[in-house]
Parts: structure tokens; C-alpha cells; sequence
């Protein structure tokens, strides 16, 4: 089957813009996590998903940072009044289940350009 | 979850072993050591991981010490498709599988 999807896979936007961000994780993952990673720089966590809930929100950099998702599947991350900080090209990964032991898939990230 | 150190940048020749240590001396008990590595402009992949015993599969072979503050990587015949940014993670079973990546490691096979 299909691997993790992200769409769209190159944005540029205006600084104070809103941007969404799309992913649609593999068929049947019930868990799926949001990361960021800036130039030159690691992975940084996000968020993450059971289902459709979202138990840890600690890792979004500010109040204009917010994600849902629905049918546990297609998830989308918004940004709202985007700043220059915040290009970055923003990944999603998803696992079977919410567990330890389980592998994660990667999308291949959406990059964000804010002018 | 435990912090992790890798150097930040290594050279291997084509065709030979490519060794990457990972340091974690705060290691848990209940902490498995993933890899995952990440080639230029593509998301992340997963490559191993284990809890104390050594661990194989097609891409690597994950090397853990009896006191599990260190592991090592091995790619047993690096290609240059191997070059990319390699990480090392701990997580702990109450994170789940959430996993917070470093720094890593940029391998760079040379022809």
C-alpha cells in the first residue's frame, strides 16, 4: 500500500498568512506525529495522535501552532499569522499503534517558506 | 527520554564497514535504542533498533554494550547511497513512540 503522504510538498507564503499543512498517514495507523525540522537542524517533535485525540500538545512552539485529525486519518496542522521562524519543512510520520516497539513512518515533508 | 551524543560528522570509503557510535549513559531500563537516518531533501528512515541484545536485519547490524550506555551502528558495506544524516534515539516506554531526534551524524561515503 501507499506510504505516509503530505501535501502540499512546497509552500511560500507571507509572513502573517495562515498556512495548513495535510497529511495522510498510512491505512490502518492509528497513531500519527508532527515534527519540524529548520536547516541544518534535528528532527523537532510537534505533536502526536491516538486516534483522533491529541494528549500532548507541549511540543507546539506557540499558541498559533494547532492540529487536528479526523476519521483517525488525515491530519492537518495549522499555522496561523506564519512567521520567518517558521520555515522549516514540517514532516509526518504514522505507526500502527500509539507503542514502544512500533516502527514509524515518514512522509516526505512539506518545506515552508515564509517571506 | 535520555540524551544522546554522536559525533557530528564521519567519512567511510565505499565498500567498507561504516561504524557510528551513539553514547547514552543515562540510558533507562525500559529504553530501546533506535536509528533512523535521514538522506538529503527525504524524510526520515527507520534502519534498527533494540533494547540490550544485539540486533540484525538487511540494512545494519545495531551493536548495544553489556551496560548499554553506548551502541554502535554498523552498515557492512557502505554505498554512496548511504550518505546521509544518521540518529541515534533513546525513548522511554511512557513517551510511546513519540521520538525526539538530535544532531546526529553525517556520514559521507566516498567513492
Amino acid at each position: 500500500g501507499a506510504g505516509v503522504s503530505q501535501s502540499p510538498s512546497n509552500k511560500v507564503t507571507e509572513k502573517g498568512k495562515d498556512v495548513e499543512l495535510r497529511c495522510d498517514p498510512i491505512s490502518g495507523h492509528t497513531a500519527l506525529y508532527w515534527y519540524r525540522q529548520r536547516l541544518g537542524q534535528g528532527l523537532e517533535f510537534l505533536i502526536y495522535f491516538q486516534g483522533n485525540s491529541a494528549p500532548d500538545k507541549s511540543g507546539l512552539p506557540s499558541d498559533r501552532f494547532s492540529a487536528e485529525r479526523t476519521g483517525e486519518s488525515v491530519s492537518t496542522l495549522t499555522i496561523q499569522r506564519t512567521q520567518q521562524e517558521d520555515s522549516a519543512v514540517y514532516l509526518c510520520a504514522s505507526s500502527l499503534v500509539y507503542s514502544l516497539d512500533n516502527e514509524q513512518f515518514f512522509g516526505p515533508g512539506t518545506r515552508l517558506t515564509v517571506l | 527520554d535520555a540524551k544522546t551524543t554522536q559525533p557530528p560528522s564521519m567519512d567511510c570509503a565505499e565498500g567498507r564497514a561504516a561504524n557510528l557510535p551513539c553514547n547514552h549513559s543515562t540510558i533507562s531500563g525500559n529504553e530501546y535504542v533506535y536509528w533512523y537516518r535521514q538522506i538529503h531533501s527525504q524524510g526520515p528512515q527507520y534502519i534498527i533498533h533494540g533494547l540490550k541484545n544485539n540486533e540484525t536485519n538487511e540494512m545494519a547490524s545495531l551493536i548495544i554494550t553489556e551496560d548499554r550506555k553506548s551502541s554502535t551502528l554498523i552498515l557492512p558495506h557502505a554505498t554512496l547511497r548511504d550518505t546521509a544524516v544518521y540518529y541515534c534515539i533513546v525513548s522511554k516506554e511512557t513517551s510511546g513512540s513519540r521520538l525526539t531526534f538530535g544532531e546526529g551524524t553525517q556520514l559521507t561515503v566516498n567513492p
